[in-house]
């Protein structure tokens, strides 16, 4: 079974701090993304990532910067935390080709206080 | 670009009524589909999904859908609901920009006893 697990199911943070949140997958899969999930707004692409070291923004990339050094890890990094990011952030990944299936990590949700 | 739309975010069924969620995408090349299931506080989890070949697609959970293309509709159904159903349902298509794929706002469904 395809496994993406993510650092933290739950976190509280404070407006200014760094925040990193991390995801891992166990499948070899080439593309890694982060999501944030608001109510009635669906999912929206924050970053993604294809390959070591390569990223690309997505929808919503502002105030929000990634890091892959490992092709199974992917960190998704709030340079300073802000009240309106507290969201629930889902870390996905899937093969570079094929039918381009997610597989979803089981979510943080970050409060920023 | 490609979106997707879901009709209704909130819909409401008795148990063993039949459940449908509405799905439309706006490309003209037929896209791969999927539908995916959010439980509270959980990832997404693959239902079913739509590539090439027969457009009736049968999933897990006794869930299935039909691909119509003149239509561009993708609905998801069951005959007959259960408690269990009782979670958030988003519809995704390949958004013929590489490997993204781009998601509706997401239904939630409720079942009454």
């Amino acid at each position: 079974d395809v496994k993406v697990t993510q650092s933290s199911r739950y976190l509280v943070k404070r407006t200014g701090e760094k925040v990193f949140l991390e995801c891992v997958q166990d499948m070899d899969h080439e593309n890694m993304f982060w999501y944030r999930q608001d109510p009635g707004l669906g999912l929206r692409l924050i970053y993604f990532s294809y390959d070591v070291k390569m990223k690309e923004k997505g929808d919503i990339p502002e105030g929000y910067s990634v890091s892959r050094e490992k092709k199974e890890r992917f960190s998704l990094i709030l340079e300073s935390a802000s009240t309106n990011q507290t969201s629930m952030y889902l870390c996905a990944s899937s093969f570079l080709s094929g039918s381009n299936e997610q597989y979803f990590g089981p979510g943080t949700r970050l409060t920023v206080t | 670009a490609q979106s997707v739309t879901q009709l209704g975010s909130h819909v409401s069924v008795s148990e063993g009524a039949l459940v449908l969620l509405r799905c439309n995408y706006s490309s003209s090349v037929p896209p791969y589909l999927f539908w995916y299931v959010q439980y509270p506080n959980q990832g997404l989890q693959l239902l079913l999904k739509y590539t090439t070949g027969a457009t009736l697609v049968k999933g897990i959970n006794g869930f299935e859908a039909e691909f119509k293309k003149s239509e561009t509709s993708f609905h998801l159904t069951k005959p007959s609901a259960h408690m269990s159903d009782a979670a958030e349902y988003f519809c995704a298509a390949d958004g013929n920009n590489g490997n993204k794929l781009v998601f509706g706002a997401g239904t939630i469904l409720r079942v009454k006893s």
